[in-house]
C-alpha cells in the first residue's frame, strides 16, 4: 500500500533562511509525487509534481524539490523563506487515488 | 473562471443524522475526488466519480456515499453520523486523463461538526 511519512510535525524559520521540508513516501511502482500547500481555512494548492524525468522540479513560489528515488524522499526546498509562507505544507503520492502525509507546519519568525 | 466550490462552508448535525455535501468543479473538469481532512491530519481519499460512476474507493465504510451529476457536479453523503465524522470535507476537481491524477484543484471544504 502507498504511504507518506513527514517526520516533521512543527517546523520554525526565520524569514530570510532556507527551508527544507522532509517527504519520504512508500510505493510500488515510479511515483507520482506532489506537494501541496494550506492555509488556515482553506483547501489545499499544489506546489509542483514530479512523474518523471528531470529529479529537480520547480513549483510556484519560489519552491522546488527534488525525487531521490535510493532514499524514497521528495524534500521541498525554499532557499528565502517569506512570511507569506506560514502554512502547513503536505506531500502526497499517488495515481488515482492520492495519499497524503499528516503535514508539516510552518511557522515564519521576523 | 470559478474555482471548486463548496457548499455549505459549514455544518453542525447531532449523531445519528445524515448529511449531503455538495461540490461544482473548476470550469472544463469532469472528475471529482473526495477527501476527509480531520484535525491535525492530512487529508484522507473518500471516493472518485467521473462519468457519473464511482472510479476509485478509500477505505470508508458505505455509511459515505457519493453521486455525480450530468453537468460533473458532485455531492457526497454521509448517513448514520458518528462523532468521528467530524471533519473538513474537500472537494477535489481535475480532468481525467487515462485515470492519472495530474493536479487537484481543491475547495475550501465543507466543516461537518457532529454533536
Amino acid at each position: 500500500a502507498q504511504s507518506v511519512t513527514q517526520p516533521d510535525i512543527h517546523i520554525t524559520v526565520s524569514e530570510g533562511a532556507s527551508l527544507e521540508l522532509r517527504c519520504n513516501y512508500s510505493y510500488g511502482a515510479t511515483p507520482y509525487l506532489f506537494w501541496y500547500v494550506q492555509s488556515p481555512g482553506q483547501g489545499l494548492q499544489l506546489l509542483l509534481k514530479y512523474f518523471s524525468g528531470d529529479t529537480l522540479v520547480q513549483g510556484i513560489k519560489g519552491f522546488e524539490a527534488e525525487f531521490k528515488r535510493s532514499q524514497s524522499s521528495f524534500n521541498l526546498r525554499k532557499p528565502s523563506v517569506h512570511w507569506s509562507d506560514a502554512a502547513e505544507y503536505f506531500c502526497a503520492v499517488g495515481y488515482q487515488k492520492v495519499t497524503f502525509g499528516t503535514g508539516t507546519k510552518l511557522q515564519v519568525i521576523p | 473562471d470559478a474555482g471548486v466550490t463548496q457548499s455549505p462552508t459549514h455544518l453542525i448535525k447531532t449523531r445519528g443524522q445524515q448529511v449531503t455535501l455538495r461540490c461544482s468543479p473548476k470550469s472544463g473538469h469532469d472528475t471529482v475526488s473526495w477527501y476527509q481532512q480531520a484535525l491535525g491530519q492530512g487529508p484522507q481519499f473518500i471516493f472518485q466519480y467521473y462519468e457519473e460512476e464511482e472510479r476509485q474507493r478509500g477505505n470508508f465504510p458505505d455509511r459515505f456515499s457519493g453521486h455525480q451529476f450530468p453537468n460533473y457536479s458532485s455531492e457526497l453523503n454521509v448517513n448514520a453520523l458518528l462523532l468521528g465524522d467530524s471533519a473538513l470535507y474537500l472537494c477535489a476537481s481535475s480532468l481525467w486523463k487515462g485515470a492519472t491524477n495530474e493536479k487537484l484543484f481543491f475547495g475550501s471544504g465543507t466543516q461537518l461538526s457532529v454533536l
